[in-house]
């Protein structure tokens, strides 16, 4: 099956940025969306179609994606942003499946 | 506008549970609709989809020929029906919205989730 291939954690300190790679082979030719779930929650639509922000997601967040890897940013963190974060793309040739990807957990 | 599920619980190997999820202050019936998973410690786990007609069913491989996914229109309602329930089948399960556009979905709407333990 599909993998979509995620660092397993990171830690940044408050007021840095913390990058989160996303890695797959159909990463080029797919729109890649991001979740965030904190601790003992539902996930959330973090960023949308590679780089777009759903309402009520900060500026301080934003999608890239270069090649067959999509990249999520958090500038200037902070405490509430300790999570973890899964991303996903929609496979039309399989079952129409959402593929996530391993996650990433985010220490503050 | 929110999803609520319930019917979760304890249930034996080789049980049966019937899931469902409510969803208000939103146009059920012009959404497709999803199951979503997280067994504990792991990550997530997309489990079926189901188009807003029902026209359109899709299954995980891990759940093919056990599971029924199914909706209600009129009182905006998704159901997952899970036969044969087996111990890896123990997790979260979320309810969600799919959204569509440009040729790939996401899910934009997330219930709570509801627990599902298969033990015996």
């Amino acid at each position: 099956s599909y993998v979509l291939t995620q660092p397993p954690s990171l830690s940044v300190a408050p007021g840095r940025t913390a990058v989160i790679s996303c890695g797959g082979n159909k990463i080029g030719s797919s729109s890649v969306h991001w979740y965030q779930q904190r601790p003992r929650q539902a996930p959330v639509l973090f960023i949308y179609n590679d780089r777009d922000r759903p309402s009520g997601i900060p500026e301080r967040v934003s999608g890239s994606k270069s090649g067959n890897t999509a990249t999520l940013t958090i500038s200037r963190v902070e405490a509430g942003d300790e999570a973890d974060y899964y991303c996903q793309v929609w496979d039309s040739s399989r079952d129409h499946s959402y593929v996530f990807g391993t996650g990433t957990k985010v220490t503050v | 506008v929110q999803l609520v599920e319930s019917g979760g619980g304890l249930v034996k190997p080789g049980g049966s549970l019937r899931l469902s999820c409510a969803a208000s202050g939103f146009s059920f019936s012009r959404y497709n609709m999803n199951w979503v998973r997280q067994a504990p410690g792991k990550g997530l786990e997309w489990v079926s989809s189901i188009s807003s007609s029902s026209s359109y069913i899709y299954y995980g491989d891990s759940v093919k020929g056990r599971f029924t996914i199914s909706r209600d229109n009129v009182w905006n309602s998704l159901y997952l029906q899970m036969n044969r329930l087996r111990a890896e089948d123990t997790a979260v399960y979320f309810c969600a919205r799919g959204d569509c556009s440009g040729g790939s979905c996401r899910l934009d709407l997330w219930g709570q989730g509801i627990v599902v333990t298969v033990s015996s």
